[in-house]
């Protein structure tokens, strides 16, 4: 199957620091990209859905302005959480979709995911 | 607005034990619905998924049937291995991606 990437797969920050995580397909172009966060022994909440050149789509409750989302391109999204608090270390999950040789139209495929921790 | 609720975790069987993890849903239109299974340390991966009521959906012996009359999508597999030791997340698709609480199986030697 497709093959979606994240990068880091962890990071430690300092509060009031930004980290930025980048998410890539690898194989395949991804018109739609979504952020998801996760808690502890919880589901996967969707942050926001970016389309390739657009500005992204956020949940209600998410803040705009802290976690900026950029889908510069057809294989890559970023988010990055400006000003990062502990409150904001978590699990963070993209996931890609689109159609290429190894994807299949409308298929989600995910990355491993990063995790953050804000100290 | 649509929700998906599994049964919490975690779950500890012994190998070759029958698994059944409960999934029911909620939605406003007609969803596509789908089993994922996280390993340690990776993403996401689709388990199965079934885009119609009465589809059964299948895949490395896991099966799961779409019932509208009881909105429910349970996980099943007959004999499970010390290597299905994983989270498995029940979904939902109508707009967008709907996720339930993950259930964590534990299968021991």
């Amino acid at each position: 199957g497709a093959v979606v990437s994240q990068h880091p797969s962890w990071v430690i920050c300092k509060s009031g620091t930004s980290v930025k995580i980048e998410c890539r397909s690898l194989d395949f172009q991804a018109t739609t990209m979504f952020w998801y966060r996760q808690f502890p022994k919880q589901s996967l909440m969707l942050m926001a859905t970016s389309n390739e050149g657009s500005k992204a789509t956020y949940e209600q409750g998410v803040e705009k302005d802290k976690f900026l989302i950029n889908h510069a391109s057809l294989t890559l999204s970023t988010l990055t959480v400006t000003s990062a608090h502990p409150e904001d270390s978590s699990f963070y999950i993209c996931s890609a979709r689109g159609m290429g040789t190894s994807g299949r139209v409308d298929e989600q495929y995910f990355g491993p995911g990063t995790r953050l921790t804000v100290t | 607005g649509d929700s998906v609720t599994q049964m919490e975790g975690p779950v500890t069987l012994s190998e070759e034990a029958f698994l059944t993890i409960n999934c029911t849903y909620t939605a406003t239109g007609y969803p596509s619905l789908f089993w994922y299974v996280q390993y340690p340390g990776e993403g996401l991966q689709l388990l199965l998924k079934a885009t119609k009521a009465d589809d059964k959906g299948s895949n490395k012996g896991f099966e799961a049937t779409y019932r509208k009359e009881t909105t429910s999508f349970h996980l099943e597999k007959g004999s499970v291995q010390v290597s299905d030791s994983a989270v498995y997340f029940c979904a939902l698709k109508w707009n967008d991606m709907r996720f339930g609480a993950g259930t964590r199986l534990t299968v021991k030697p």
